[in-house]
């Protein structure tokens, strides 16, 4: 069983609709959650991290976690054709590596 | 204010000549971690390195792969002896100390071994 598991989709949605990414992991030892965006052949860009259980909002984006459930979600409201990109959640145990999902490519067409 | 920068951005290498991967890290940031992304997969842990030392190389392939942060300079991945599976991107990320959740990440470097 891997360590995290991610849809790896294709997702396709138009735009301004609201998406739901989600990952579920195994190591309850995990602290910090991210969720990372990768544009194609692009290095991959740190949109949000989040400490244990919990929401953060950063404007269109809201990462939540519930550790119970050992389940992790990225919602963007609005999406935009810009936003179309391999989204990476990836969870770190304090002060070591990170651990990544395979990624779930998502297209928002206009 | 410069982020992390990988060189080179592509290169190509015959089966059995050695790669060299240089990493420089976001001005400040004196921890370095190297990733492998396979064709199709996800990224991978290969090994995290401060200031001339190797912290957890445990997702480094026993032969053929090293790494070092020297005092001064880049941080290297060198590959001996490449064979294709190889082939993949390798991303370099950086963060400063107590931030290892705030990885920045570089544009990585696409190796094709022929």
């Amino acid at each position: 069983q891997k360590e995290v598991e991610q849809d790896p989709g294709p997702l396709s949605v138009p735009e301004g609709a609201i998406v739901s990414l989600n990952c579920t992991y195994s190591n309850s030892a995990f602290q910090y959650f991210m969720w990372y965006r990768q544009y194609s052949r692009k290095g991959p860009e740190l949109l949000m991290y989040t400490y244990s259980s919990g929401n953060k909002e950063d404007g269109r984006f809201t990462a939540q976690v519930d550790k119970s459930s050992k389940y992790i979600s990225l919602f963007i409201r609005d999406s935009q054709p810009s936003d179309s990109a391999t989204y990476l959640c990836a969870m770190e145990t304090s002060g070591s590596r990170l651990t990544f999902g395979e990624g779930t490519q998502l297209t928002v067409n206009p | 204010n410069a982020g992390v920068m990988q060189n080179p951005r592509h290169l190509v290498r015959r089966r059995g000549q050695e790669a060299r991967l240089r990493c420089s890290p976001v001005k400040g940031h004196s921890h370095v971690y190297w990733y492998r992304q396979l064709p199709e997969e996800g990224l991978k842990f290969m090994v995290y390195l401060q200031k001339e030392n190797i912290i957890d190389e445990s997702g480094m392939p026993k032969e053929r792969f090293s790494a070092e942060f020297p005092k001064e300079g880049p941080s290297i991945l060198r590959i001996q002896q490449v064979v294709r599976g190889d082939s993949a991107a390798y991303f370099c990320a950086s963060c400063g100390p107590d931030h290892f959740y705030e990885q920045y990440f570089g544009p990585g470097t696409r190796l094709t071994v022929t």
